[in-house]
């Protein structure tokens, strides 16, 4: 049972766009953490967020946790060819390390 | 510190064959985990361990062994593969912090074909 949607699958935009992804679930969250993957590599993590309506920002990146810690938000400010990758969300609950529930992924290619 | 890594990077096999996908961290980490990533199916969990001695089943754990003997390795061994589970695997290992949660560190992957 695959409890986070990310939308949307795919996304191809220009140099200098703006975009938001999102992840989405109908579980609440102790966690929720961003990954960002490159082919034929392993995800890397980008941020953690664990507190209701948290905003996190790394550089252009703007990361929110919802109010009710159920979704949560990407936000890439002026993409850049270097964003290109895959991004995943997944979830996670205090006291249940290692048990982490994953996003499909979005796919993002930002072209010149 | 080499962070986790993983052997070998592919790997064929024939239905019925076994092997064992190793994966070591230099962390010093408690937790490590096994995934296995499909197409259009995101990172699966099949296998978890908190600590030396202790495993546990995630969501796809059949056809799928571990053990962790030390804290540095947890192999991964397929029993008896099948084209099932042509897949790209991924050991992470993590720590736990009270206020930022779990921080994961994942290897480059093992890429598994089984005819």
């Amino acid at each position: 049972t695959q409890l986070l949607e990310q939308s949307p699958q795919f996304l191809s935009i220009q140099e200098g766009e703006n975009l938001t992804v999102y992840c989405n679930s109908s579980s609440v969250f102790s966690s929720l953490q961003w990954y960002r993957q490159e082919p034929g590599e392993g995800p890397v993590l980008l941020v953690t967020v664990v507190t209701g309506g948290e905003v996190k920002k790394l550089k252009r990146l703007t990361f929110q946790f919802g109010d009710a810690r159920k979704d949560s938000s990407l936000h890439i400010t002026a993409a850049q060819p270097g964003d290109t990758g895959l991004y995943l969300c997944a979830g996670g609950y205090t006291g249940t390390a290692s048990k982490l529930t994953f996003g499909t992924g979005t796919r993002l290619q930002v072209t010149l | 510190n080499a962070g986790v890594t993983q052997t070998p990077k592919f790997q064929v096999l024939k239905t019925g064959q076994s092997m064992t996908l190793q994966c070591a961290q230099d962390m010093n980490h408690e937790y490590m985990s096994w995934y296995r990533q499909d197409p259009g199916m995101g990172l699966r969990l099949i296998h978890y361990s908190v600590g030396a001695g202790i495993t546990d089943q995630g969501e796809v754990p059949n056809g799928y062994n571990v053990s962790r003997s030390t804290t540095e390795d947890f192999p991964l061994r397929l029993l008896s593969a099948a084209p099932s589970q042509t897949s790209v695997y991924f050991c992470a290992s993590s720590y736990y912090g009270a206020g930022d949660g779990e921080t994961q560190y994942f290897g480059p992957g093992t890429r598994l074909l089984v005819l």
